[in-house]
C-alpha cells in the first residue's frame, strides 16, 4: 500500500515536444504529491507539487495533472528542451506522524534530443 | 529555501569499516531525514533524525547498522557501520519545511563505494 508506481522507465523526446510521465498510488492517505528532477551527481530538486484538492497545477512549462478517483497523477513537460534531460521521480507523502516521509516512484530517465 | 551541505561528497571504503556522513543545514528545521539511493535506483527512506532523541527507522533499517545523531536543529550525522559492497549507494540528507508549506529539500548526496 506504500508503493508508488511510475512509468515509463525511460523516455526519449524531440526538442519542442511534450514529455509525459505517469504515476499511480494505492494508499489513499497520501495527501502530497511532488515531482523531483535529478541530474547526475546531484541530489533531487523539487520541481512542482500538488495536493489532491486540485486537479491540475501549472508552473511554467511543467504541469501536474491529478486524478483522485483513479489514484493517478502525471507530469507534463511542454516544449521539452535538451536541458530537461534528467531523471524524474514522482513521490507521495502523508501528514500526521508521517509528515515529510516521501515514498518515491522508480524514476524516469528523460532524454530530449536537439 | 534551505541550503543543505553534506560531507564527504564521496568516499571509497574498505569492507568492514564505518563511515560517518555529515549533514548541515543553513537554517533551523524540524524534520530531517536520511535516504539511500542504490545505483540506478530510486530513493528509499532510511530514518527520521529526531532532535534530542533516538532516530525513527523504517522497515529494513536498524540502528546498529545506521546509527544517526541529531544534536541540534541544523546538523545530523549518519554512520554506515561494518560496511559491505551492498552498502555502495548515494546517501542523501533531506529536510522538510514547516507543516503546510509543502517543501522538502535534498542535499547533494554522499556517494559511497565499498570495496
Amino acid at each position: 500500500q506504500q508503493q508508488v508506481k511510475q512509468s515509463p522507465q525511460s523516455l526519449i523526446v524531440q526538442k519542442g515536444g511534450i514529455s509525459i510521465i505517469n504515476c499511480a498510488y494505492e494508499n489513499t492517505a497520501f495527501d502530497y504529491f511532488p515531482w523531483y528532477q535529478q541530474f547526475p551527481g546531484k541530489g533531487p530538486a523539487l520541481l512542482i507539487a500538488i495536493r489532491p484538492d486540485v486537479s491540475e497545477k501549472k508552473e511554467g512549462r511543467f504541469t501536474i495533472s491529478f486524478n483522485k478517483s483513479a489514484k493517478q497523477f502525471s507530469l507534463h513537460i511542454m516544449d521539452s528542451q535538451p536541458g530537461d534531460s534528467a531523471t524524474y521521480f514522482c513521490a507521495a507523502s502523508m501528514g500526521g506522524t508521517s509528515y515529510g516521509k516521501l515514498t518515491f516512484g522508480q524514476g524516469t530517465i528523460l532524454t530530449v534530443h536537439p | 529555501s534551505a541550503v543543505i551541505s553534506q560531507k564527504p561528497s564521496r568516499d571509497i571504503c574498505q569492507r568492514g569499516t564505518s563511515l560517518t556522513i555529515q549533514c548541515q543545514v543553513d537554517s533551523q528545521v524540524t524534520m530531517m531525514f536520511w535516504y539511500r539511493q542504490q545505483p540506478g535506483q530510486s530513493l528509499t527512506l532510511i530514518a527520521t533524525a529526531n532532535q534530542g532523541s533516538e532516530a525513527t527507522y523504517e522497515s529494513g533499517f536498524v540502528i546498529d547498522k545506521f546509527p544517526i545523531s541529531r544534536p541540534n536543529l541544523t546538523f545530523s550525522t549518519l554512520t554506515v557501520s561494518n560496511m559491505s559492497p551492498e552498502d555502495s549507494s548515494i546517501y542523501l540528507c533531506s529536510v522538510a519545511g514547516k507543516r503546510g508549506t509543502d517543501t522538502q529539500y535534498f542535499g547533494p548526496g554522499t556517494r559511497l563505494t565499498v570495496l
